[in-house]
């Protein structure tokens, strides 16, 4: 398996610029994750999906869209690319099931992250 | 909304010496506890983790405590070597919502 797997690792994008980030993962996870981390801070959650066709926003969704249209997919879009936008983004994927008073979680997998610069 | 606390910031230890760090939270109904370490420039990557049915945990040097009432969790480190050396951080999860991570603690292990 090789997990999650995220492209571009590096870019550059100018002010005002679209991109997206790519992420598939081969575990057949249900929950895929995009974080950003800005340098020398935590993690902070974009969005998230509990499942193909269900999306939901994070913490910090302004100025990114998703879709989930397969289970293996999970882009995030960029528009209108902004200097705050600089950041290290992870993507990561997981697997969890309903049931009972503890529901089953197992290991929460990242991807290797895009190093993004807007300039 | 979830609110983790994580303490300290920073931490220096000896080699040999153990090393604990502390997350609060704020939800009582998260039941799902695990602890990442990043190295510079990586991913993060589990390290252990720890559900609100158990009280403790512990994985060769590493072990991580819950304490449900006053909604805690800390993470141990015994025998620190320079390998430990890395950015630690925790997250809390509760089922339908999503991970909220700790603000991280850089550790350092001096030889």
């Amino acid at each position: 398996n090789a997990g999650v797997t995220q492209t571009p690792k590096f870019r550059i994008l100018k002010i005002g610029q679209s991109m997206t980030l790519q992420c598939t993962q081969d575990m057949n996870h249900n929950y895929m994750y995009w974080y950003r981390q800005d340098p020398g801070m935590g993690l902070k959650l974009i969005y998230y999906s509990v499942g193909a066709g269900i999306t939901d926003k994070g913490e910090v969704p302004n100025g990114y869209n998703v879709s989930r249209s397969t289970t293996e997919d999970f882009p995030l879009r960029l528009e209108l690319a902004a200097p705050s936008q600089t950041s290290v983004y992870f993507c990561a994927s997981s697997y969890s099931v309903a049931g009972g008073p503890y529901p089953s979680y197992n290991e929460q997998f990242f991807g290797p992250g895009t190093r993004l610069t807007v300039l | 909304g979830e609110n983790v606390e994580q303490h300290p910031s920073t931490l220096s230890v000896q080699e040999g010496d153990s090393a604990v760090i502390k997350c609060t939270y704020s939800d009582s109904a998260s039941n799902y506890f695990p602890w990442y370490k990043q190295e510079l420039g990586k991913r993060p990557q589990l390290i252990i983790d720890i559900r609100s049915n158990v009280g403790e945990k512990k994985d060769q040097r590493i072990a991580v405590t819950l304490n449900k009432t006053a909604k805690h969790f800390s993470l141990h480190i015994t025998e620190t070597q320079p390998e430990d050396s890395a950015v630690y951080f925790c997250a809390v999860m509760r089922y339908g919502q999503n991970f909220v991570f700790g603000p991280g603690t850089r550790l350092s292990v001096l030889p």
